[in-house]
């Protein structure tokens, strides 16, 4: 069955270092993948999104990247600051069903002064 | 630019009658899903509708059921509720979909099933 993979332990990590989120998936044929940061008693909020051929894709201190070998996407948060502190999420959408997402079940990050 | 809207924030039901929610996408997105949030089995896809038209399904029973307006405005429908019914649902709306593009969830509707 599909599955996708996230670190289920929180990630704690000092302001100013580079944060980095592993979201690993089996069974799966993903046209796209996105990931989402979500607060507590909010919904998700939409971050950046990786298409099957692309390698990487960076926005501000974010980036992402996409091994369909390996089967993971990597995600970077440079110069980490505490309010960046909240839950990432990994979706995957498969090709005709790109509107089904799929998620993971998200690595809390707590950034330290 | 108004966000994605769901009503009501909240709402407390008994075992055994049905619920309706509430979302408005974002003007102009056509877009609309809706997912259930429990802390045991995370975020899971429920349906998603597209002018009108159911274009995706998850894996959830009938008692399920959502519906899409010419506005865009889409409710979803819980019947016989269950105690493990209690979550978080969450409305998410697109301008096309899933095509190539990401979601905006609206803040969801926390359900209670006593």
């Amino acid at each position: 069955s599909q599955k996708i993979e996230q670190n289920s332990e929180a990630l704690n990590i000092q302001e100013g270092k580079t944060a980095t989120l592993t979201c690993n998936y089996t069974n799966y044929s993903p046209a796209y993948l996105q990931w989402y940061r979500q607060d507590p008693g909010r919904g998700p909020v939409f971050l950046l999104l990786i298409r099957e051929n692309e390698k990487e894709k960076r926005k501000e201190r974010l980036k992402v990247t996409f091994d369909t070998t390996l089967k993971q996407s990597l995600f970077h948060i440079t110069a980490s600051q505490p309010a960046d502190s909240a839950t990432y999420l990994c979706a995957l959408s498969a090709t005709g069903t790109a509107s089904k997402l799929t998620f993971g079940t998200g690595t809390r990050l707590q950034v330290t002064l | 630019k108004a966000g994605v809207t769901q009503t009501p924030r909240y709402l407390i039901k008994t075992r055994g009658q049905q619920v309706t929610l509430s979302c408005s996408p974002i003007s102009g997105h056509r877009s609309v899903s809706w997912y259930q949030q429990t802390p045991g089995q995370g975020l899971q896809f429920l349906f998603e509708y597209f002018s009108e038209t159911q274009r995706n399904k998850g894996n959830f029973p009938g008692r399920f059921s959502g519906r899409q307006f010419s506005n865009s405005r889409s409710e979803m429908n819980v019947s016989t509720l269950e105690l493990g019914d209690s979550a978080l649902y969450l409305c998410a709306s697109s301008d096309l979909g899933g095509q190539g593009y990401g979601y905006t969830f609206g803040s969801g509707t926390r359900l209670t099933v006593v």
